[in-house]
């Protein structure tokens, strides 16, 4: 079984300028999530999506992060303007339906903003 | 919100020790796992514990629900335990949300 694919794996950036980053989940899980995590900290969930409906985005700062998951497949993060506290590992996660303890994460893209 | 607080913050073993390692969650839960965050940074679920006692090779977790508390127990532990381990709760609702805790570093040297 292919894992949770995330790509860039690094991105170094200016502030102010934008950035996207880009999750394939496991083939069949439902659930896909969109994880932030700055350095020393545990991850922070910033959005949850059901298929392709927004589920939890609570914790989004919404006024330069958005997300998408066209077709409740691919799901796209975004940033815009990026500000150098967005410096972190953006995670991505995925589970089966029925299975919410069966997380299974991406390898991250680091963002660096300078 | 819910608060989840791990400890030790750092470990250092030599290979072959055994440790134990704590969460401690301020509310009741409906879901617990523990992850293991390799130095390349991949976060790997070792264990789905809401209660009970639950043992993979080497690594065991127990959780009592009633206390709040959990704890993962890594005997003969060997280079490649090295990492972050972190707990994650969630209470219920329709998101399911998990909430990590601090996370223990732990480096094992040989």
């Amino acid at each position: 079984e292919a894992g949770v694919a995330q790509s860039p794996r690094y991105k170094i950036i200016e502030k102010r300028q934008s950035v996207a980053f880009w999750c394939n989940p496991i083939s069949g899980h439902a659930t896909l999530y969109w994880y932030q995590q700055i350095l020393g900290q545990g991850p922070k969930l910033l959005i949850q999506f059901q298929n392709n409906g927004v589920v939890d985005d609570s914790q989004l700062p919404k006024d330069r992060f958005s997300a998408e998951r066209l077709k409740g497949v691919d799901s796209t993060l975004k940033i815009q303007p990026a500000k150098l506290e967005d410096s972190a590992v953006y995670l991505c996660a995925s589970t089966a339906p029925g299975q919410s303890h069966g997380y299974t994460f991406g390898s991250g893209t680091r963002l660096t903003v300078v | 919100g819910i608060q989840v607080e791990q400890s030790p913050p750092d470990l250092i073993l030599q290979e072959g020790a055994n440790s134990t390692l704590r969460c401690n969650f301020s509310d009741s839960v409906n879901n617990l796992q523990w992850f293991h965050q390799n130095p390349w940074g991949q976060l790997i679920n070792l264990f789905y514990i809401p209660s009970g006692t639950k043992q993979n090779g080497r690594l065991s977790a127990t959780t009592v629900a009633t206390e709040r508390y959990s704890l993962l127990y890594i005997s003969s532990s060997q280079t490649t335990d090295s990492g972050v381990y972190f707990c994650a709760v969630a209470y219920g609702g329709a998101t399911n949300k998990l909430i990590f805790g601090t996370g223990t570093l732990l480096a094992v040297q040989p």
